[in-house]
């Protein structure tokens, strides 16, 4: 079945480590995105991806990093530089522009820091 | 950049009410899109309802879109427990390039 798997689903992590979250698809879309979710709060977008090679910075990118070497894939890492990582990570693709039309998510991964 | 907001926060209702949220949004748009989460899972996309279209239906929701008070609501028809879930209402960033999720309305149908 088409989709899009994050992994793991939980991940714990001490302070001063760095972590990467893997997020794949196999749905041959072209735009990837990487959304940050903390407790009563909306999505706030990390980074996103309209191509392989290329990504941009989206709200909230200070201590992440990103990379897109694959179509189908798209990790988002975690560093030692973000103050508070402890929150759920959403993955999402959409066939063209996301503002334009459906993202497809992925499950999530939850990270905690202890 | 928070473009949406949700109203209300938190809806509780009984099996068979109408559950109805509402969105409202900053600047002008193309599009206005409605997700569900149910609780730590993923988000799913349940309908989009382009600016020139006022009413939207699929199944037991109904959308509409007032881009005149750039408002959006999105209505549940005889609801029931396994709707209850988060609902979020997205618009595109001004590029058109991202969407821009709002805090959401959680939405608890009791039996």
């Amino acid at each position: 079945d088409g989709g899009i798997t994050q992994s793991p689903k939980y991940l714990f992590r001490k302070e001063g480590q760095n972590v990467t979250l893997s997020c794949e698809q196999n749905l041959n879309h072209d735009a990837m995105y990487w959304y940050r979710q903390d407790p009563g709060q909306g999505l706030r977008l990390i980074y996103y991806s309209q191509i392989v090679n290329d990504f941009q910075k989206g709200d909230i990118a200070e201590g992440y990093s990103v990379s897109r070497e694959k179509k189908e894939s798209f990790p988002l890492t975690v560093t030692s530089a973000q103050k508070n990582p402890t929150a759920f990570y959403l993955c999402a693709s959409s066939l063209g522009q996301g503002g334009v039309g459906e993202l497809f998510f992925g499950e999530g991964s939850r990270l905690t820091v202890l | 950049s928070q473009q949406g907001e949700e109203d209300p926060q938190a809806l509780s209702i009984q099996e068979g009410e109408n559950a109805t949220m509402n969105c409202s949004y900053k600047t002008s748009i193309n599009n206005l899109q409605w997700y569900r989460q149910n609780s730590g899972r993923g988000l799913v996309h349940l309908i989009l309802i382009r600016s020139n279209e006022r009413e939207k239906h699929s199944g037991r929701l109904r959308v509409t879109l007032d881009t005149s008070k750039k408002s959006s609501s999105l209505l549940i028809t005889a609801s029931r427990a396994a709707d209850t879930a988060s609902y979020f209402c997205a618009t595109p960033n001004s590029g058109y390039s991202t969407l821009t999720f709002g805090k959401g309305t959680m939405l608890l149908v009791s039996p």
